[in-house]
């Protein structure tokens, strides 16, 4: 079956650290980019990090630079989102989408919740 | 960054009706916008790419118009499967950005 599982999600405390991943299976991922999206509670999707195939060229949102660092593992098929300094506004449901030709996400996980509260 | 606005933020409309959903950019993004549909705790589905292409197995009532700053998601008769929330999304700039997102739903 083709698809992402995104894992890693949970509660955390303000100023707190999680890290995500997300596994591809069933679909090349080592030669695309990829991206985090998030989406917080009864809001729109929100961009917040890319990272191209050879983890050469990084971008992030304004709003989580400094604080979250995005990876990949190719040998494992795996990226990651290193996320720090976390605050109440960094909850979300976080998912991660392959970015094919003219940088279209075609494969999207099926998310997984982050809840920053104290 | 890249403003992506889209109207209305909202719709109702009935089974069978034609529905169209505007995205303005703030800058010119030639075709690189694309439109993506998501049903409530289910992730973004990519309908239509650069502008006008229709993603492989998606619908042809899906169609999409407009280049520069201007374009347009048309569903030609809208069917209960499609009562959803619509988003657009530039890939001009690396910091890739969405619209605010248009939900329709059944009048």
């Amino acid at each position: 079956e083709v698809q992402l599982v995104e894992s890693g999600g949970g509660l955390v405390k303000p100023g707190g650290s999680l890290r995500l991943s997300c596994a591809a299976s069933g679909i090349p991922v080592n030669d695309y980019s990829m991206n985090w999206v998030r989406q917080a509670p009864g809001k729109g999707l929100e961009w917040i990090a890319s990272i191209s195939s050879g983890s050469t060229v990084i971008y992030y949102a304004d709003s989580v630079k400094g604080r979250f660092t995005i990876s990949r593992d190719n040998a494992r098929n795996s990226l990651s989102l290193q996320m720090n300094s976390l605050r109440v506004e960094d909850t979300a449901v976080y998912y991660c989408a392959r970015e094919i030709a003219v940088s279209r996400s075609d494969y999207w996980g099926q998310g997984t919740l982050v809840t920053v509260s104290s | 960054d890249i403003q992506m606005t889209q109207s209305p933020s909202s719709l109702s409309a009935s089974v069978g009706d034609r529905v169209t959903i505007t995205c303005r950019a703030s800058q010119n993004i030639i075709t690189y916008l694309h439109w993506y549909q998501q049903k409530p705790g289910k992730a973004p589905k990519l309908l239509i790419y650069a502008a006008s292409n229709l993603q492989t197995g998606v619908p042809s009532r899906f169609s999409g118009s407009g280049s520069g700053t201007q374009f347009t998601l048309t569903i030609s008769s809208l069917q209960p499967e499609d009562f959803a929330t619509y988003y657009c999304q530039q890939s001009y700039s690396p910091l890739r950005t969405f619209g605010q997102g248009t939900r329709v739903e059944v009048k």
